[in-house]
């Protein structure tokens, strides 16, 4: 079935890059998605990537994406104490469907350290 | 414009209760979509309404509902809550403009349901 697996901690110091990887099993996919939580609060979209894309840049944000493993990765330059949170990788949809069920991993909690 | 909101924020519940929960998209989004959040099994998609009909429904038994008003605030009921009901419950607005999977989805501060 579909999966979406992360490791569970990341720590890095500030100013380092943080590198998150994340691997999934559905290949239909359209988009790949980054989100950040915080503490209490909900998600905030990052960035994603549509599934014929190998990479995307965004600021500090790169996205690399590697179909044939079914690998992607997210890369943050310069990471800042502000960064850590829990980041959650997502597949979906098929294509021509809902945005609605977006598959989550389990999140990678990334802490910096001063 | 504001944000996705959810109301109650926080809700404790006993076994054998219902709730409902209550989200508000953003101006002008159309699709809801619930997810439940726990520390073992992450997040989960539960279903999506989009125009007032559940678009898209995931793995959930059928105490767990939703419904979609005109104004496109949804609720979703759980009935006959048992103890791994406890979670935070996150609800995501998009625009549902595209059929191609590009509209972004906000999500709210979800509801942390707690039950006894």
């Amino acid at each position: 079935g579909e999966d979406v697996e992360q490791s569970l901690f990341l720590s890095v110091r500030e100013g380092d890059s943080s590198v998150i990887n994340c691997t999934y099993t559905d290949s239909s996919s359209t988009y790949l998605y980054w989100y950040k939580q915080e503490p209490g609060a909900g998600l905030q979209l990052l960035t994603y990537i549509f599934s014929n894309m190998d990479m995307k840049q965004d600021q500090r944000l790169t996205v690399l994406l590697n179909k044939k493993d079914k690998h992607l990765s997210l890369r943050i330059a310069d990471t800042q104490t502000g960064d850590s949170a829990i980041y959650f990788c997502a597949e979906g949809p098929m294509y021509g469907g809902s945005q609605g069920n977006l598959i989550f991993g389990k999140g990678t909690k990334l802490s910096v350290k001063p | 414009k504001a944000g996705v909101t959810q109301t109650p924020r926080y809700l404790i519940k006993t076994r054998g209760q219902q709730v409902t929960l209550s989200c508000s998209p953003i101006s002008g989004h159309r699709s809801v979509s619930w997810y439940q959040q726990t520390p073992g099994q992450g997040l989960q998609f539960l279903f999506e309404y989009f125009s007032e009909t559940q678009r898209n429904k995931g793995n959930f038994p059928g105490r767990f509902s939703g419904r979609q008003f005109s104004n496109s605030r949804s609720e979703m009921n759980v009935s006959t809550l048992e103890l791994g009901d406890s979670a935070l419950y996150l609800c995501a607005s998009s625009m549902a403009q595209f059929l191609d999977g590009t509209d972004t989805q906000y999500f709210g501060p979800g509801t942390r349901l707690t039950v006894l």
